[in-house]
């Protein structure tokens, strides 16, 4: 049984660069979240998906920012023309919701740094 | 809004003292989830405890216990005989049942250093 897992652990990139960051998310679970964590703060969330669809997004994530998760399995967030404000620790987070709706914790994998120069 | 509020940004012990780790949320809806989460150093939020908002009783696990009062909107942490390896920051989260998303939101987190 494998956790969340994301893919780069580590991204430096200059300005303007594009960057997309990988999620795959635990095998059972229909919903996905990405979030963002800036130094000394907790988590804010970015969109979430259920299945295939992309149901919910933050003000925060600008047009720059587009995330897919093309067969409901594993996730891409994209940010393009990146910014100094964008550097950031994204984070990509899993859950279950059961036959009952009883919301199910959510599971994070172990972050994307992003650094822009 | 939801909103977490941790007032204590960091705290320092030293070992096998007790610590409690506060937090105070504001939320309009009547069913909601509160949790906590701890990132050690190496950067992976670690799922603790989740509460619903219609069971206010308190609950321990092993060095852990949780304290939530609806009264007082809080839900405290309190760690026993703490231990060097519960150095690492700490979370609170909040995730209320109306929309869709049931996103968490978050406190700015805690610091706890245990001191050996």
């Amino acid at each position: 049984d494998t956790g969340v897992s994301q893919d780069p652990r580590h991204k430096i990139t200059k300005r303007g660069q594009n960057v997309t960051f990988r999620c795959d998310p635990i095998s059972e679970h229909n919903r996905l979240y990405w979030y963002r964590q800036t130094l000394g703060q907790g988590p804010e969330f970015l969109t979430y998906f259920q299945n295939e669809a992309q149901l919910e997004k933050s003000r925060l994530l600008s047009d720059r920012f587009s995330a897919e998760r093309p067969k409901g399995s594993f996730s891409t967030l994209e940010i393009q023309r990146t910014e100094q404000g964008d550097s950031a620790m994204y984070l990509c987070a899993s859950s279950n919701i059961p036959s009952g709706g009883i919301l199910g914790e959510q599971y994070f994998g172990p972050g994307t740094r992003l650094t822009v120069t | 809004a939801q909103k977490v509020t941790q007032a204590q940004t960091e705290i320092s012990v030293v070992e096998k003292e007790d610590v409690t780790l506060d937090c105070v949320y504001e939320t309009r809806d009547t069913t909601y989830y509160l949790f906590w989460y701890k990132q050690p150093p190496s950067g992976e939020l670690v799922f603790l405890i989740r509460r619903n908002s219609f069971d206010e009783q308190n609950e321990i696990s092993g060095r852990y216990s949780w304290n939530f009062q609806k009264s007082t909107s809080s839900f405290n942490f309190t760690i026993t005989a703490s231990q060097v390896v519960d150095s690492a920051v700490y979370f609170c989260a909040l995730s209320e049942s109306s929309g869709s998303a049931r996103q968490l939101t978050f406190g700015s987190g805690t610091q706890l250093t245990v001191l050996p």
